[in-house]
């Protein structure tokens, strides 16, 4: 079966740093993705890992743990704009994409 | 980057009728689509799988028969929604790969269709 959990929620302060985790049980595994999507619109691109480790693009880093099926996303210097729903998405057979429920983050001033 | 666009954007409809809605590759071929559902405050769920030349594959608890899908050409898929309900109001969103490249070819996402059935 397939299992990935995020928290629903979370709420930083603008100019701090978020790491949002996700946890992923699945039954193929071809890389995990991360997406931030804006109330409304299509989910976009943030970052893809297959292999072990940190991937850094500029204030995005996204970690990845297969061992333990854990990743998670780095958000630097927040900005009001990143208040978003952040989606974690396993890749398995077929080119098909799980996503997970998504967290809410909410940026304050 | 490559572009994938739905039409319509937002349709509103009485019970009972009939909605499709396309999502096109703009400057990629795309052998496979993918249509997902979006309830409000929820993630993406996988409806089906949208094959050229062939039948779609769909998820479990999705009706083939009320949620038809065609893909008809490499820059073409539509899905159309039979006699819809108000259950059935919801964000749709389709996804297309580039046919060339590993996973690191991330599936490009359309803007989404708002169906609201009254």
């Amino acid at each position: 079966g397939q299992n990935i959990d995020q928290p629903t929620e979370m709420t930083a302060t603008e100019g701090a740093i978020v790491q949002i985790n996700c946890t992923y049980q699945t039954s193929g595994f071809n890389g995990l993705f991360w997406y931030q999507q804006h109330a409304g619109e299509a989910p976009t691109f943030l970052s893809y890992n297959v292999l072990d480790g940190l991937e850094e693009k500029g204030r995005f880093s996204s970690f990845l743990s297969r061992s333990k099926g854990y990743s998670y996303l780095l958000l630097k210097e927040l900005q009001m704009k990143d208040s978003a729903s952040y989606l974690c998405a396993v890749g398995g057979a077929g080119n098909m994409l799980t996503f997970g429920g998504g967290t809410r983050l909410m940026v304050k001033p | 980057g490559a572009v994938v666009s739905q039409h319509p954007s937002r349709v509103i409809c009485k019970s009972g009728t009939s909605v499709k809605i396309e999502c096109r590759s703009l400057d990629f071929q795309a052998t496979t689509m993918f249509w997902y559902r979006q309830f409000p405050k929820q993630s993406l769920m996988l409806m089906a799988t949208s094959n050229e030349g062939s039948k779609a594959t769909y998820e479990q608890g999705v009706e083939k028969d009320k949620f038809l899908i065609n893909h008809a050409s490499l820059t073409l898929s539509t899905l159309t929604v039979t006699s819809a309900h108000p259950e059935d109001s919801s964000f749709y969103i389709c996804s297309a790969r580039p046919p060339t490249g590993g996973w690191q070819e991330t599936q490009y996402f359309g803007p989404g269709t708002r169906l609201l059935v009254l």
